[in-house]
């Protein structure tokens, strides 16, 4: 069974500009979650969403924003960007609702905002 | 809101010795906790959890058991090898909240043959 692919896996943006990440989760899994790795912050909750519906949001700005498909395929996108969103941004795909459920992790796409 | 306190090391060992990472945590209710590791280059690979008081979690010789009245998850091993060089991240999750997985801040650990 293929696991959670994250494309891209690099990306280097400027500042102002607005970029958009995609998940695509486990076969058959219906929640997807985001997650922004830093060194600083270090692994931080973005959002979750289960068939299609956003079902939980960390404490991040409107300037995250994220989607779900029919398909189970996620995009999240970044407006503005700024220098501090450089990080690595994770997403895990589950059977059901995370928590209740083994989360898979992708291997990441790394973003580097100049 | 919750929060995962773990040791961030680097913690430096000699293959064959014992490892004891700490983790405690804070959450509402009862959480379920789980440790992930991240080895170089790659995402995060679920290594063990435990969902209520008590349980213990085991994989790959790792351990942890939920302690309720100590509210911690230490992650324990008898002997490590080279191979488990690796950050190693607690976790907790108590469900219905805005907090998904709330991570500690990751354990890098390092094994010298």
């Amino acid at each position: 069974k293929a696991g959670v692919t994250q494309t891209p896996r690099y990306l280097i943006k400027t500042r102002g500009q607005q970029v958009t990440l995609s998940c695509s989760p486990i076969s058959g899994h219906r929640s997807v979650s985001w997650y922004q790795q830093t060194p600083g912050q270090g692994l931080q909750f973005l959002f979750e969403y289960f068939s299609e519906t956003q079902r939980n949001k960390g404490n991040f700005p409107g300037r995250f924003s994220g989607r779900q498909f029919s398909n189970s395929r996620s995009e999240m996108n970044v407006s503005t960007l700024e220098l501090g969103d450089s990080a690595l941004y994770l997403c895990a795909s589950s059977l059901r609702l995370a928590g209740t459920d083994t989360q898979y992790f992708g291997p990441g796409t790394r973003l580097t905002v100049l | 809101g919750n929060s995962v306190t773990q040791m961030e090391g680097p913690v430096t060992l000699s293959e064959e010795a014992f490892l004891t990472i700490n983790c405690t945590y804070t959450a509402t209710g009862y959480p379920s906790l789980f440790w992930y590791v991240q080895y170089p280059g790659e995402g995060l690979q679920l290594l063990l959890k435990a969902t209520k008081a008590d349980d213990k979690g085991s994989n790959k010789g790792f351990e942890a058991t939920y302690r309720k009245e100590t509210t911690s998850f230490h992650l324990e091993k008898g002997s490590v090898q080279v191979s488990d060089s690796a950050v190693y991240f607690c976790a907790s999750y108590s469900g219905g909240g805005a907090d998904g997985l709330t991570f500690g801040k990751g354990t890098h650990l390092i094994i010298q043959p």
